[in-house]
């Protein structure tokens, strides 16, 4: 089946680890997403990436890198720079052109729990 | 830049009740307007849209109208299920072609047999 993959559901880090989220589609979708979903703030956005070796800081980048290697795959590193790093990350893809639908496909999340 | 507020949440109704779920928007253009549905430990999914003025996106049951006049999307369904326990999102599109969305803070629903 089509659709996005995130990994792992949860995970445990220890104040000052760097950890990386992986994301990975198979939809053929050029553009990918990092979100942050807060309880009460709703999903802010992180990084996306709409081809490959090329992606845009969204409102909340610092303390967060990524890369985008290949087409199917958008992972994220949450760095010890990132102050709160405990939240839930939301992964998603989409299209670009071609009808603009504006539709996102989103992966199951992955929840970051810092000891 | 461009902005979604929702009502706050929760909200809590008994099973065939009427919903709305209030959204207000600021944009300098003509974005386009979603309603993203995110069910119990799953990611979210789109649940309807409409892309310009006085468009109404549907879909099980749920409706919303794209109201430029009052810059607002309200989400409503006549009759909620207990199934529709969720939280829910309202998204504005701030590029045309970018889908660089932007969320609402979501609102809790559950619905009560």
């Amino acid at each position: 089946d089509g659709g996005i993959t995130q990994s792992p559901k949860y995970l445990f880090r220890k104040e000052g680890q760097n950890v990386t989220l992986s994301c990975e589609q198979n939809l053929n979708h050029d553009a990918m997403y990092w979100y942050r979903q807060d309880p009460g703030q709703g999903l802010r956005l992180i990084y996306y990436s709409h081809i490959v070796n090329d992606f845009q800081k969204g409102d909340i980048a610092e303390g967060y890198s990524v890369s985008r290697e290949k087409k199917e795959s958008f992972p994220l590193t949450v760095t010890s720079a990132q102050k709160n790093p405990t939240a839930f990350y939301l992964c998603a893809s989409s299209i670009l052109g071609g009808g603009d639908t504006g539709e996102l496909f989103f992966g199951e999340g992955s929840r970051l729990t810092v000891l | 830049g461009d902005s979604v507020t929702q009502m706050e949440g929760p909200v809590t109704l008994s099973e065939e009740a009427f919903l709305t779920i209030n959204c207000t928007y600021t944009a300098t253009g003509y974005p386009s307007l979603f309603w993203y549905v995110q069910y119990p430990g799953e990611g979210l999914q789109l649940l309807l849209k409409a892309t310009k003025a006085d468009d109404k996106g549907s879909n099980k049951g749920f409706e919303a109208t794209y109201r430029k006049e009052t810059t607002s999307f309200h989400l409503e369904k006549g009759s909620v299920q207990v199934s529709d326990s969720a939280v829910y999102f309202c998204a504005l599109n701030e590029i045309q072609g970018a889908q660089k969305l932007v969320f609402g803070q979501g609102t809790r629903l559950t619905i009560n047999p």
